[in-house]
């Protein structure tokens, strides 16, 4: 299947700095990005779609100034995760998916985010 | 508002038996339903799919079975191998605006024993 990256695969930092995560299709052209956080024992919670050269559509309850997202091209969208806080800590995963339907989403293998 | 809900945390199964894991949805926008496998440290992989238009599709050893008037289905491993152990994740997408958009259940940690 295709492959998606993610990096880093887990990243500790300070509260109050800000974190940026980078996913990217390596085979493939996503002409949509998904981001997910995942807290233990729970399900992947949608945060936000992306779409190639247009701003990302975030989920109710996600605060688009918090949570940054960039979808420069048809193969990488970061997130970026500005001035953490511990309550920030959790899994983030990215998914792409390219010119199908949904199962044509593939997923990157996440980020660990800690904030101390 | 959990919409999409495995109610088993976990399962466990002899190798050769058959594994059976089991979704409940509760919006009815809901018409295409997928399962993934997850291993630890990497990201979901899509198994397989069904649309609402049809109550079973089967693909090898893994069957899904939709009931669409109890909001409810079901994966089927047969015959369950050890490495089919996983966490298992059922998800949901609409059409329309939403589409592409999945609603994952929590999970169901599958432990097939030799």
């Amino acid at each position: 299947g295709a492959v998606v990256s993610q990096h880093p695969s887990r990243v500790i930092c300070k509260s109050g700095t800000s974190v940026k995560i980078e996913c990217r299709s390596l085979d493939f052209q996503a002409t949509t990005m998904f981001w997910y956080r995942q807290f233990p024992k729970q399900s992947l919670m949608l945060m936000a779609t992306s779409n190639e050269g247009s701003k990302a559509t975030y989920e109710q309850g996600v605060e688009k100034d918090k949570f940054l997202i960039n979808h420069a091209s048809l193969t990488l969208s970061t997130l970026t995760v500005t001035s953490a806080h511990p309550e920030d800590s959790s899994f983030y995963i990215c998914s792409a998916r390219g010119f199908g339907g949904a199962e044509t989403q593939y997923f990157g293998p996440g980020t660990r985010l800690l904030v101390l | 508002d959990q919409q999409v809900k495995q109610n088993s945390p976990s399962l466990s199964v002899q190798e050769g038996r058959i594994s059976i894991l089991n979704c409940d949805y509760t919006n009815s926008m809901f018409d295409y339903f997928l399962w993934y496998k997850k291993y630890p440290a990497e990201g979901p992989t899509f198994l397989i799919s069904i649309s609402s238009i049809k109550d079973k599709n089967e693909d090898g050893r893994f069957t899904v079975f939709l009931n669409k008037s109890a909001k409810h289905l079901s994966l089927h491993i047969v015959p369950s191998q050890p490495g089919d152990s996983a966490v298992y994740f059922c998800a949901a997408s609409a059409g329309g605006t939403s589409y592409g958009k999945l609603t994952f259940g929590q999970g169901t940690i599958l432990t097939v024993h030799p």
